[in-house]
C-alpha cells in the first residue's frame, strides 16, 4: 500500500512570512496527526483529526497555526506569520486501526522548515 | 494526560554487542499500545516493535526485544548483535484511545551510535 505523502520536503522562509504543508494519508485511514519535531527532541502533537473533524488541537498555537482536512482525506497545515522558533520538522501520520485501537502509526518523511 | 520519559539522551555500543534503551510512561489507562520507533537521518519514522498492554509476553522482532513491566510502567528496548545500520534516534511512544480516536505520545528520544 502507498505510504503517507508529504510535501514539500524542505522549506526556507523569512520570519513573518506564511507557509503551508500538505499531507495525504494512507487511503482509508480516518485518523490523521500533525506533529512538530524540533531538532533533538521527540515529536509533539499539534493536532489530531478523525475524518474531517478535530479531535485534539490543545497544543496547536492557534494565533498562528491552522489546519484543515476538508474532505476527510488530505490535510494542510499553515503557519502565518512564522517565527524563528517554528523551525522544525513537521510530520504527518495516519494510524492503522484494528478493533478501535491503533496498532501502528505510519509516518510521512516530514517537511523540514527553516525560518530565518 | 499521558507522558513518556526516555532518560538516556545518548548511548553508544560496539558493533555486535547488546544495548538496552529505557522508557517509562505514566497513564491511568488499562488498554493501550507501546511502540519503539527508529528515526534515521532521513527523518522517516520506522516502527521497530510494538507491545499490547494486555499481553504479558514480551514482544520480539528478530534482534529487537522489549522488557514490558506493566506495574512499573516500564518499557525498555534491547538490541542484540548491534549493527552499524542501527545508528539512529529511537523514540518510545504510547498510544491509547481518546474521545474519538487514538492519542499517540512520544518520549524525547535516545540517540544511539553503533561503533565499528
Amino acid at each position: 500500500e502507498a505510504g503517507v505523502a508529504q510535501s514539500p520536503r524542505y522549506k526556507i522562509i523569512e520570519k513573518r512570512q506564511s507557509v503551508a504543508f500538505w499531507c495525504n494519508p494512507i487511503s482509508g485511514h480516518a485518523t490523521l496527526y500533525w506533529y512538530q519535531q524540533i531538532l533533538g527532541q521527540g515529536p509533539k502533537l499539534l493536532i489530531q483529526f478523525q475524518n474531517n473533524g478535530v479531535v485534539d488541537d490543545s497544543q496547536l498555537p492557534k494565533d498562528r497555526f491552522s489546519a484543515e482536512r476538508l474532505k476527510g482525506v488530505d490535510s494542510t497545515l499553515k503557519i502565518q506569520p512564522a517565527k524563528l522558533e517554528d523551525s522544525a520538522v513537521y510530520l504527518c501520520a495516519s494510524p492503522n486501526v484494528l478493533g478501535g485501537l491503533s496498532t501502528e502509526a505510519f509516518f510521512g518523511q516530514g517537511t523540514r522548515l527553516t525560518v530565518v | 494526560a499521558q507522558t513518556v520519559t526516555q532518560s538516556q539522551p545518548e548511548m553508544s555500543v560496539q558493533e555486535a554487542e547488546t544495548v538496552t534503551l529505557s522508557c517509562t510512561y505514566d497513564t491511568s489507562e488499562n488498554n493501550y499500545y507501546l511502540f519503539w520507533y527508529k528515526q534515521p537521518p532521513s527523518r522517516q519514522m520506522i516502527l521497530v516493535i510494538r507491545q499490547e498492554a494486555y499481553k504479558q509476553q514480551n514482544a520480539t522482532e528478530n534482534r529487537f526485544s522489549v522488557n514490558f513491566q506493566k506495574a512499573a510502567k516500564s518499557f525498555s528496548l534491547k538490541i542484540s548483535d548491534s549493527q552499524l545500520g542501527d545508528t539512529a534516534m529511537y523514540f518510545c511512544a504510547f498510544m491509547s484511545p481518546n474521545n474519538a480516536g487514538n492519542m499517540l505520545t512520544f518520549g524525547g528520544g535516545t540517540r544511539l551510535m553503533v561503533k565499528p
